[in-house]
């Protein structure tokens, strides 16, 4: 079935660094990518999405790039900061599936430092 | 506000009890999920329901069944629990739209430990 990799499952950064979670997924049908942030005792927020090949994405600090032809997503926090701590979840849909299933990589716990 | 609810937060269960998952999504969305989060496992789907229709089901045990009184409700029922349904439960919900694509937004989970 489809899977899809996360890697690192740990990152430690000191404030100001960046960080870089990478995430590989095998369905060549797979659309849709999310971004989710889920905070200590926290639901998951979305924090990017993506559908495009090959398409940058930026937000507040971070930027989200989709490559499809090596089927690899990346998010890149720029800058990072402690409020940026958190475990980060990609998270892609294929076209056309049943029942609209999200299928999670395993997540990155994000330490940032001051 | 928050714009899915999940009750209760924390709930611990004797192995062989039945327990109800609450979650209410004040979205206005017409497509509602239930995921699980196993320890040291990726969010796994389990359940999608589209206008009060089941979708798609992923679980193979008929222990766990969804129900849905509303359009805006999606209750998780478990039966004869076990040490290894022990997780957190997280239901979700989007706008689903022919031919379209839609986010999915998540409730705060309902963590689920099983004695």
């Amino acid at each position: 079935g489809e899977q899809v990799e996360q890697r690192p499952p740990h990152l430690s950064v000191r404030e100001g660094d960046s960080a870089v979670i990478i995430c590989t997924y095998t369905d060549p049908n797979s659309y849709y990518f999310f971004w989710y942030k889920q905070e200590p005792g926290a639901g998951l927020q979305l924090l990017m999405k993506v559908f495009s090949s090959t398409e940058i994405n930026e937000g507040q600090g971070f930027t989200v790039l989709l490559n499809k032809k090596d089927k690899q997503l990346s998010l890149n926090l720029t800058a990072a900061h402690p409020g940026d701590s958190a475990v980060y979840f990609c998270a892609v849909r294929s076209y056309g599936s049943s029942g609209n299933k999200l299928i999670f990589g395993i997540g990155t716990l994000l330490s940032v430092k001051p | 506000d928050p714009k899915i609810i999940q009750k209760p937060k924390y709930l611990v269960a004797v192995t062989g009890s039945e327990k109800i998952l609450i979650c209410e999504q004040y979205l206005g969305h017409n497509a509602m999920y239930w995921y699980r989060q196993s320890a040291k496992k990726p969010l796994e789907f389990m359940f999608s329901y589209s206008y009060q229709k089941l979708m798609d089901n992923q679980t193979a045990s008929s222990r766990f069944q969804p129900q849905s009184s509303k359009k805006n409700h999606l209750d998780l029922q478990i039966t004869a629990l076990k040490p290894d349904d022990s997780a957190t439960y997280f239901c979700a919900s989007s706008q689903e739209r022919t031919g379209g694509y839609a986010e999915q937004f998540f409730g705060p989970g309902t963590r689920l430990t099983v004695l």
